[in-house]
C-alpha cells in the first residue's frame, strides 16, 4: 500500500541552529500534505497544510517564518524549524493524501522527535 | 470549537482480555466523522475507522468493535481477546467535512498488552 517516508526519527540540534525535516510519499503523488505537532502527553496538532507549487496554509497561531515549509514536487514536502528553541522541541508528524477523497486514503509519515538542547 | 477526550492516558491489560478505550468529542456541527488511528511503536498513523454522524451503527472488524452513541458524544472502541501486537497508542479524532484532514485529536491512550 502506500507509504510516507520521513527522515530524519530524530534529530537533536543545538538552540539556534535550523533544522530539516523531510517528508515524501514514496508510491504515489501528494498534492497535498499537512505537518502536525504533538507535545508530550498532548494531542496531535495541525500545523499546516502543505500545497505542492503553491504557498503553505498555515492554522492559526502558527509562525510561518519559524516553520518553513517547501513542497517542491509531487512527493516531498520540507519542515524547517528555524533558529530552534528549547520550546520547538516535540514530535512532528506530516501526511500525505493519496488520489481520491476518503480518510482512508490519509497515510502518515513515522514522525520526527526533535530535541533543542 | 471542537474537542476530543480520551481520559484514559494509559492502560494495561493481560493479553486475551477484552479492553475498551474511551472517546468523548464535542461539536456544535450535526455533520462531523469521527476516527480512531493505531500508532504503534514505529511512529506512523494507522487509519482504523471512520464514522460519519448520521450513522450510529455499530461495527465490528475481527476482533475490533466501534460503539458509536449521539447521546453521550461518545465513540468508544473495544478490542477483544486482545494480544501483544494490539500494543499501541490510539487516537480517536474528528473532523468536520469528508475529505477535509483537518483532524481535531485526542491525546491519545496507550496501550500496554501484557504476555
Amino acid at each position: 500500500g502506500a507509504v510516507v517516508s520521513q527522515h530524519p526519527s530524530r534529530v537533536i540540534c543545538k538552540s539556534g541552529t535550523s533544522v530539516k525535516i523531510e517528508c515524501r510519499s514514496l508510491d504515489f503523488q501528494a498534492t497535498t500534505m499537512f505537518w502536525y505537532r504533538q507535545f508530550p502527553k498532548q494531542s496531535l496538532m495541525l500545523m499546516a497544510t502543505s500545497n505542492e507549487g503553491s504557498k503553505a496554509t498555515y492554522e492559526q497561531g502558527v509562525e510561518k517564518d519559524k516553520f518553513l515549509i517547501n513542497h517542491a514536487s509531487l512527493t516531498l514536502s520540507t519542515l524547517t524549524v528555524t533558529s530552534a528553541h528549547p520550546e520547538d522541541s516535540s514530535f512532528y508528524i506530516c501526511s500525505a493524501r493519496s488520489p481520491g477523497q476518503g480518510h482512508e486514503k490519509l497515510f502518515f509519515g513515522s514522525g520526527t522527535q526533535l530535541s533543542v538542547l | 470549537a471542537q474537542k476530543v477526550t480520551q481520559a484514559q492516558t494509559e492502560i494495561s491489560v493481560v493479553e486475551k482480555e477484552d479492553v475498551t478505550l474511551d472517546c468523548v468529542y464535542e461539536t456544535r456541527d450535526t455533520t462531523y466523522y469521527l476516527f480512531w488511528y493505531k500508532q504503534p511503536p514505529s511512529g506512523e498513523l494507522v487509519f482504523l475507522i471512520r464514522r460519519n454522524s448520521f450513522d450510529e451503527q455499530n461495527e465490528i472488524s475481527g476482533r475490533y468493535s466501534w460503539n458509536f452513541q449521539k447521546s453521550t458524544s461518545s465513540f468508544n472502541f473495544t478490542i477483544t481477546a486482545s494480544q501483544v501486537v494490539d500494543s499501541a497508542v490510539y487516537f480517536c479524532a474528528l473532523s468536520l467535512r469528508f475529505g477535509n484532514e483537518k483532524l481535531t485529536f485526542g491525546t491519545g491512550t496507550r496501550l500496554t498488552i501484557i504476555p
